[in-house]
């Protein structure tokens, strides 16, 4: 099955400073999602992006899908963007696959 | 849009004992997923209906687990007998096809501990 690797696994910034984490994945894909898990475990969809780039308020997202890749932008980090970020990709017959994630801590 | 409902929230049950978790998932959504995300990975997909039908659930363990989605709408996920290493998060989700284009969304999951 599909492999989705993300970069780096732990994240330690000063509230205010920008920061980028990157979703490599094995195989060509249709869509890609990132999600954000709060330090409450809650789950929560922040973009599907197949191809091209997507802004939301701080937060925007790159995926390169000839080069089997996606980033996500963090601009102006605060404390409540503290938690794991996931990337997700299909594997399959549209089974999708999570990857390791990012753990952000923004300390204030 | 009321979100995904899930319940309980938390379980604290002895290994060998059979447990039970249900998800009501957002009105009209077609698909539902059952994952499970044990301490410090990502979720891993146990289970995906589409409607009443299973549509992939190679990644369940048949011999303890089972999950029904009858009338195709809310949907129940059993462990029997539970072990010490089912100690995870299970998380529900929705989306309103298979087509994962829709996007997810979670409910705020089930924290089984297993002891």
């Amino acid at each position: 099955g599909i492999q989705v690797e993300q970069s780096p696994p732990d994240l330690i910034l000063q509230e205010g400073a920008n920061s980028t984490l990157r979703c490599n994945f094995s195989d060509s894909v249709n869509n890609l999602q990132w999600f954000h898990q709060n330090p409450w475990g809650q789950l929560i969809n922040l973009f599907y992006i197949p191809s091209g780039t997507k802004q939301n308020g701080r937060l925007s997202a790159t995926t390169v899908a000839t080069e089997r890749y996606s980033l996500l932008y963090i601009s102006s980090s605060q404390t409540t963007d503290s938690g794991v970020y996931f990337c997700a990709a299909p594997g399959g017959y549209q089974k999708v696959t999570f990857g390791t994630g990012t753990k952000l801590q923004v300390i204030p | 849009e009321a979100g995904v409902a899930q319940s309980p929230r938390y379980k604290i049950i002895e290994k060998r004992q059979s447990v039970a978790f249900w998800c009501n998932p957002i009105s009209g959504h077609a698909t539902l997923y059952w994952y499970q995300q044990i301490l410090g990975q990502g979720p891993k997909l146990l289970i995906q209906f589409q409607n009443n039908g299973v549509v992939d659930d190679s990644q369940l363990p048949k011999d303890r687990f089972s999950a029904e989605r009858l009338k195709g709408v809310d949907s129940t996920l059993k462990i029997q007998p539970a072990k010490l290493e089912d100690s995870a998060v299970y998380l529900c989700a929705s989306s309103l096809d298979l087509e994962v284009s829709y996007g997810y969304t979670f409910g705020s999951g089930t924290r089984l501990t297993v002891v």
